[in-house]
């Protein structure tokens, strides 16, 4: 069976500090692998998302950026965090039947 | 274009009452709607999923939702609401993208759900 891991669950960082959050997926091959997140009181906004390897399409301009070095992994970044990064950070994948599949995702919290 | 509306971001029901949360959707191509349930902290789990074929779907913890496409609806019901009901649902449409170009869904904003003893 499928499984996806986000790690870390929680990240407390200050403004201006880089960022990495990372995504694996086993179970599957080329996947296709996505970022969302959720800002408090608001719905699921897609910041990304990749159809293969190095393949990384981006739906807002934003302080964020995405790297897919591996099958299976889907990485999200920044070089200086914002405030307004704060959020709960969700990764998921889907192959071909359309449902995407979500991680237990990561909340980031901006001081 | 695809989007999608949650009418009303919070619903209280009392436990062992029927839940009902309405969605309504738009699309430009026949959709493929999906319901997922998120709990506190935690990431989005499928609940039910409609493609092609019967009209009324039924999904895990004893949801159902059934696709009115003269209406442009997707509501989401259970005939008796319990404790551990209590959670965020988030309806969402497809668009319906070949593997290659990436396939996007469009949530609605969300329905939190409060169960009363």
């Amino acid at each position: 069976s499928q499984t996806i891991h986000q790690w870390p669950a929680t990240l407390v960082q200050p403004v201006g500090s880089p960022l990495s959050l990372e995504c694996t997926v086993e179970g599957t091959s080329n996947p296709n692998l996505y970022w969302y997140r959720q800002a408090a009181g608001r719905g699921l906004q897609l910041l990304f998302y990749s159809v293969g390897i190095g393949q990384i399409s981006s739906e807002v301009p934003q302080n964020l950026s995405a790297s897919r070095p591996q099958d299976r992994q889907f990485i999200l970044s920044s070089k200086k965090l914002l405030l307004s990064d704060s959020g709960f950070y969700l990764c998921a994948w889907d192959r071909s039947s359309y449902e995407q599949y979500f991680g237990p995702g990561t909340r980031l919290t901006v001081t | 274009a695809q989007s999608v509306t949650q009418l009303g971001s919070h619903v209280s029901v009392s436990e062992g009452a029927l839940v009902l949360l309405r969605c309504n959707y738009s699309s430009s191509v026949p959709p493929y709607l999906f319901w997922y349930v998120q709990y506190p902290n935690q990431g989005l789990q499928l609940l039910l999923k409609y493609t092609t074929g019967a009209t009324l779907v039924k999904g895990i913890n004893g949801f159902e939702a059934e696709f009115k496409k003269s209406e442009t609806s997707f509501h989401l019901t259970k005939p008796s609401a319990h404790m551990s009901d209590a959670a965020e649902y988030f309806c969402a449409v497809s668009d319906r993208g070949i593997k290659a170009a990436g396939n996007k869904l469009t949530f609605g904003g969300g329905t939190r759900v409060l169960v009363k003893p």
